[in-house]
């Protein structure tokens, strides 16, 4: 799997747009990029997945350059409830699923 | 509802008695998986199954045994707990083999404390 790098933490305000970006450089040609989203004490709850170019659902979305490198989380009007732990995954297969150390989001008023 | 089911969700218990926490998916799904997560080490893969009688290490295997012999069920059993082995741990269940190429569900966690 790809060995990924995301900032330890970052802070943002209510109603601003926050982007996350996970860097990626030796991803592989099958990777796909997701990302999950933890709240103290429960269970990562997964955001979006992309595989190139930008992906958009109800929550997120997901900015991949051509060179697939690097990846950006955008959580547009950001509210108190996603402050969070975001966690960034690349690969293709089962083997050693590695979720890393993530990104803690706070948010403030 | 679809959900990943564990139990116990609590469990505190001493050095060297057994035990396994189940773990229950309804979702049908091929690939199951424990994970452990410690303070500042985010999360850990304990063990993984791609399908009914198919599991394989993870990150963190030492102390710890699987077993798929259905597909809705994957309990973590620990022969002999010691106290590193006190964590949060959840499972999680994906429809995809791989369990990348589609989301994983998880799991509420089972917090263990071994003394």
């Amino acid at each position: 799997l790809a060995k990924t790098t995301q900032p330890i933490s970052m802070d943002s305000y209510e109603g601003q747009e926050v982007n996350i970006t996970c860097s990626h450089n030796n991803i592989a040609t099958n990777d796909y990029i997701t990302w999950y989203q933890q709240f103290p004490s429960q269970g990562p709850r997964f955001i979006i997945q992309g595989y190139k170019t930008k992906v958009t659902n109800e929550v997120a979305s997901l900015f991949i350059p051509a060179d697939r490198k690097s990846s950006t989380l955008s959580l547009p009007r950001v509210s108190l409830s996603d402050t969070a732990v975001y966690y960034c995954l690349v690969g293709s297969s089962a083997s050693k699923i590695i979720f890393g150390s993530g990104t803690r989001l706070s948010i403030r008023p | 509802e679809a959900q990943v089911t564990q139990n116990p969700r609590y469990l505190i218990t001493v050095t060297g008695k057994k035990l396994t926490v189940t773990c229950s998916q309804n979702m049908n799904h091929e690939y199951m998986s424990w994970y452990r997560q410690d303070p500042g080490l985010g999360l850990r893969q304990i063990y993984y199954s791609m399908n009914v009688e198919v599991t394989d290490k993870g990150d963190v295997p030492e102390g710890y045994k699987v077993s798929r012999k259905e597909k809705r069920n994957f309990p973590l059993i620990l022969e002999s707990p010691s106290p590193n082995q006190t964590s949060l741990y959840f499972c999680a269940s994906s429809l995809d083999p791989s369990g990348i190429r589609n989301e994983q569900f998880f799991g509420p966690g089972t917090r263990l404390t071994v003394l």
